[in-house]
């Protein structure tokens, strides 16, 4: 199957600073990238789907000037999150889909830390 | 709207043993139906989906599920459970109707006991 990889897997930081994280498509091209939250023993919340070249469509609920999404290329996607606070922490899962399959892969998550 | 139900936060059952994990869902129009797989602290993998045609749908590792489209369910079965299969589980809907957002259930938590 289609590969996606998430960098980092884990990440630790102080309160006000911003947090990247990266997803790539590895294997192919990624015309549409979402992004998800995950709490703990709980499902993932859809945060923003995002389209190559296109602005992040975000959905209800979620700030997109603290969460800033970008797909500059057909590999790559990248969430930062801005100011960050202890109440970020959580558990970060990118998934890729490109135009020809229907369902989406995951990366393997990043656990967010903000201290 | 879209919503996905799995009513069960967790199954256990004896290796060796049958398992069904249930899963019901409510969308407009027909549905592309998914199942996926998430051990700890990673991310989900794709097990099987259902898009049109036979209702009985094989995926990895085993696994199979049914769609069922006058009870609006997608159950995943597998005959004989592998203390492997622990894991969380994650029934997933997405309308055919154009847009890709898919939502995901709450998850089921499945126990495979030797």
């Amino acid at each position: 199957g289609a590969v996606v990889s998430q960098h980092p897997s884990r990440v630790i930081c102080k309160s006000g600073t911003s947090v990247k994280i990266e997803c790539r498509s590895l294997d192919f091209q990624a015309t549409t990238m979402f992004w998800y939250r995950q709490f703990p023993k709980q499902s993932l919340m859809l945060m923003a789907t995002s389209n190559e070249g296109s602005k992040a469509t975000y959905e209800q609920g979620v700030e997109k000037d603290k969460f800033l999404i970008n797909h500059a290329s057909l590999t790559l996607s990248t969430l930062t999150v801005t100011s960050a606070h202890p109440e970020d922490s959580s558990f970060y899962i990118c998934s890729a889909k490109d135009s020809m399959n229907t369902e989406a892969f995951f990366g393997q998550g990043t656990r967010l830390t903000v201290v | 709207a879209q919503s996905v139900a799995q009513p069960e936060d967790q199954v256990n059952v004896a290796e060796g043993n049958p398992l069904t994990v249930k899963c019901t869902y409510s969308v407009s129009g027909n549905p592309y139906l998914f199942w996926y797989v998430q051990y700890p602290n990673r991310g989900l993998q794709f097990l099987l989906k259902y898009i049109t045609g036979d209702n009985l749908v094989k995926g990895s590792y085993g696994f199979e599920a049914e769609f069922n489209k006058s009870q609006t369910s997608f159950h995943l079965k597998k005959p004989s459970a592998l203390v492997s299969d622990s894991a969380l589980y994650f029934c997933a809907v997405r309308a055919n109707t154009g847009g890709f957002k898919t939502i995901f259930g709450a998850g089921t938590r499945l126990f495979v006991k030797a």
